[in-house]
């Protein structure tokens, strides 16, 4: 099992730019979860999918974030226009069903300058 | 809301010395337990979980926790840590069967294993 995809692994852009971050699920989970970490807030879940259809977004900080999933094998994260408190480390995570556990990609570090 | 509570924010132990680190959360009904463990630099891998059971979980790397209902905690131990534990661990909820699919994770601890 390949296990969680994500990319690219770093990223480095200047603010303004907008940046599209990449995720491949588990194949065969139906649940996929964007986090994001830094040293501040710890890490927090951005919006969680369940059967390609968005079931929380409350995490989004605003309107600059956006997500999809367009198929059971792939989902984006982006974030346009980018700003440097954007700067974070990005995961996707993916689990069988909501409430499983959930298996991390190696993530994205993000910084935006 | 559920909502997880960590202690500790950072721990110092030396190697040999018994690990415990405290989770609390708050739901009053059936949840599923997960404790996660970030090393330096990697994704969050998870340890163990409860789901339902004996309410002494055994995960890798001898790691244990124990589910208390009573107290609403999960706390995570271990006998004799080694430098090779140094890393980050969460520990997260669930309500099973819930609309909420996502797990609540709490701030986590930092644990530093002196050589």
């Amino acid at each position: 099992d390949a296990g969680v995809i994500q990319s690219p692994r770093h990223e480095v852009t200047e603010m303004g730019q907008e940046v599209t971050l990449r995720c491949k699920p588990i194949s065969g989970h139906n649940s996929l979860f964007w986090y994001r970490q830094t040293m501040m807030r710890g890490l927090e879940l951005l919006i969680y999918f369940n059967n390609n259809v968005p079931i929380d977004d409350s995490g989004m900080p605003e309107d600059r974030f956006s997500a999809k999933m367009p198929n059971a094998s792939f989902s984006t994260l982006k974030i346009q226009p980018s700003e440097p408190r954007d700067s974070a480390v990005y995961f996707c995570a993916s689990s069988f069903r909501g409430n499983q556990p959930q298996h991390f990609g190696d993530g994205t570090r993000l910084s935006i300058l | 809301a559920q909502s997880v509570s960590q202690h500790n924010h950072h721990v110092i132990l030396s190697e040999a010395a018994s690990l415990e680190l405290g989770c609390n959360y708050s739901y009053g009904g059936t949840v599923n337990l997960f404790w996660y463990v970030q090393y330096p630099g990697q994704h969050l891998q998870l340890l163990l979980k409860y789901f339902s059971g004996d309410p002494l979980v055994k995960g890798i790397k001898g790691f244990e926790a124990e589910f208390i209902k009573s107290k609403f905690s999960f706390n995570l131990r271990k006998p004799s840590v080694q430098w090779s534990d140094t890393a980050e661990y969460f520990c997260a909820v669930n309500v099973p069967g819930g609309s909420q699919g996502n797990l609540i994770f709490g701030k986590g601890t930092k644990l530093s294993v002196k050589p």
